[in-house]
């Protein structure tokens, strides 16, 4: 049984281009959260999936930003015209369909803009 | 609010002692999970234990257990036995349902580091 894997690990990209990131989560698991932790922080929550439909997005989550689970499986998340306060560590996890169940990571995408 | 306090940025301890990290929540709800999460350096975070708030015994996992007060709104983890691969930062969490969607509530964490 993977783990759910995140893709690239490391992003350096220059202010104002656009960036995507792919979560691929537990094969079993129809939940998938988005998390941003920035240096010093906890992860604080940007959205959420429930397969294909997205039933939640945090405050944190600007026009610039939008993510998508097209088939219910993996989700990417794309920053467009990234600014350097988007610079952060991207999480993602996923969780089965049982209420309040662990969530589990991926290793994170680290997203550095000059 | 719902919030999540880690009262201590910087622990250490020596390798084979018993150490705690504390934390204090907010949260209006009754029904609830608690989580530590543990996040080696530049690796992945990962699940050390969870507690259901409607369970009044203490969860343990090995070395680890939590000394839950859910009057007191605390959920502290003690390590005992620490070993030099417990050295990391620990969050501690709950996760809140709101509107169908669930979500967790992290901490700032505490940075733990095991010393021979």
């Amino acid at each position: 049984d993977t783990g759910v894997s995140q893709d690239p690990r490391h992003k350096i990209t220059k202010r104002g281009q656009n960036v995507t990131f792919r979560c691929d989560p537990i094969s079993e698991h129809n939940r998938l959260y988005w998390y941003r932790q920035t240096l010093g922080q906890g992860p604080e929550f940007l959205t959420y999936f429930q397969n294909e439909a997205q039933l939640e997005k945090s405050r944190l989550l600007s026009d610039r930003f939008s993510a998508e689970r097209p088939k219910g499986s993996f989700s990417t998340l794309e920053i467009q015209r990234t600014e350097q306060g988007d610079s952060a560590m991207y999480l993602c996890a996923s969780s089965s369909g049982r209420k309040q169940e662990t969530q589990y990571f991926g290793p994170g995408t680290r997203l550095l803009v000059l | 609010a719902q919030t999540v306090t880690q009262s201590q940025p910087e622990m250490s301890v020596q390798e084979a002692e018993t150490v705690t990290l504390s934390c204090t929540y907010d949260t209006s709800e009754n029904n609830y999970y608690l989580f530590w999460y543990k996040q080696p350096p530049s690796r992945q975070m990962i699940l050390v234990i969870r507690q259901e708030a409607y369970k009044q015994q203490n969860a343990t996992e090995n070395r680890f257990s939590v000394n839950f007060q859910k009057a007191a709104k605390s959920f502290s983890l003690k390590i005992s036995d620490s070993q030099l691969g417990d050295t990391a930062m620990y969050f501690c969490a709950f996760i809140i349902t709101q509107g169908g969607s669930e979500k967790l509530v992290f901490g700032k964490g505490t940075k733990l580091t095991v010393n021979p």
